[in-house]
């Protein structure tokens, strides 16, 4: 049973405009959520993160909200470049004990220059 | 990536035959783990360790066992090798619940 949902799994956006990656979940434990970036012939690379305790994280070019009410985070890329063509995996953290990572099929973005 | 390397990172194998993958850390790390990626399946954990010695089972861990002797390494057998075996891998290691590193990867075709 997938505890953590990426339902869209291809986005294209033109160069210079918004990207948008949405993920949900389904445990209520989770506390720690976070997003890897994937390259082709390459392992995933973390990217962002956020705590439960927050509702939004900034990174440059990168802001992940959460809202906890819905079990929903996004990932906005803005401006989206052409290097940021990857696929974007979702990650959802629960307290305590080693297997507690888990992760959602990816969105495979395209940027277009 | 610096700090974990994964081998080989190609493979291709006959259906029946055992395989082993290897990844390697020198992060000192206490958290291993081998994942498996799949078009439309997303990173789905085979086994994991805490500790020398010290392993479980993940997701999807029918068919796979694991050994971890030493800190620094983590083996993954496939017993007898299928073809739903043919699939990307990939090892992580973590320190603290939050945060993986990942390895490059393997390609594991079974013919």
């Amino acid at each position: 049973d997938q505890q953590v949902k990426q339902n869209s799994p291809s986005l294209s956006v033109q160069e210079g405009r918004i990207s948008i990656l949405n993920c949900d979940y389904t445990n209520s434990m989770f506390d720690y959520f976070l997003w890897y970036k994937k390259y082709p012939a390459e392992g995933p690379t973390f990217l962002i993160s956020i705590s439960s305790i927050k509702d939004k994280n900034e990174d440059g070019r990168f802001t992940v909200f959460l809202n906890k009410s819905a079990k929903h985070l996004s990932l906005h890329i803005v401006p989206s470049q052409p290097g940021d063509s990857a696929v974007y995996f979702c990650a959802a953290s629960a307290p305590g004990g080693a297997n507690n990572l888990f992760f959602g099929t990816g969105t495979r973005l395209t940027v277009i220059p | 990536d610096a700090g974990i390397t994964q081998s080989p990172r190609h493979k291709v194998t006959e259906t029946g035959t055992p395989v082993t993958l290897r990844c390697h850390q020198t992060e000192n790390h206490r958290y291993m783990y081998w994942y498996r990626q799949d078009p439309g399946h997303g990173l789905r954990l085979i086994h994991y360790s805490y500790g020398v010695k010290d392993t479980d089972k993940g997701e999807v861990s029918d068919g796979y066992s694991v050994s971890r002797s030493k800190t620094e390494d983590f083996l993954l057998t496939l017993e007898s090798a299928t073809s739903s075996q043919t699939s990307v891998y990939f090892c992580a290691i973590s320190e603290t619940e939050y945060g993986y590193t990942f390895g490059s990867g393997t390609r594991l075709t079974v013919v």
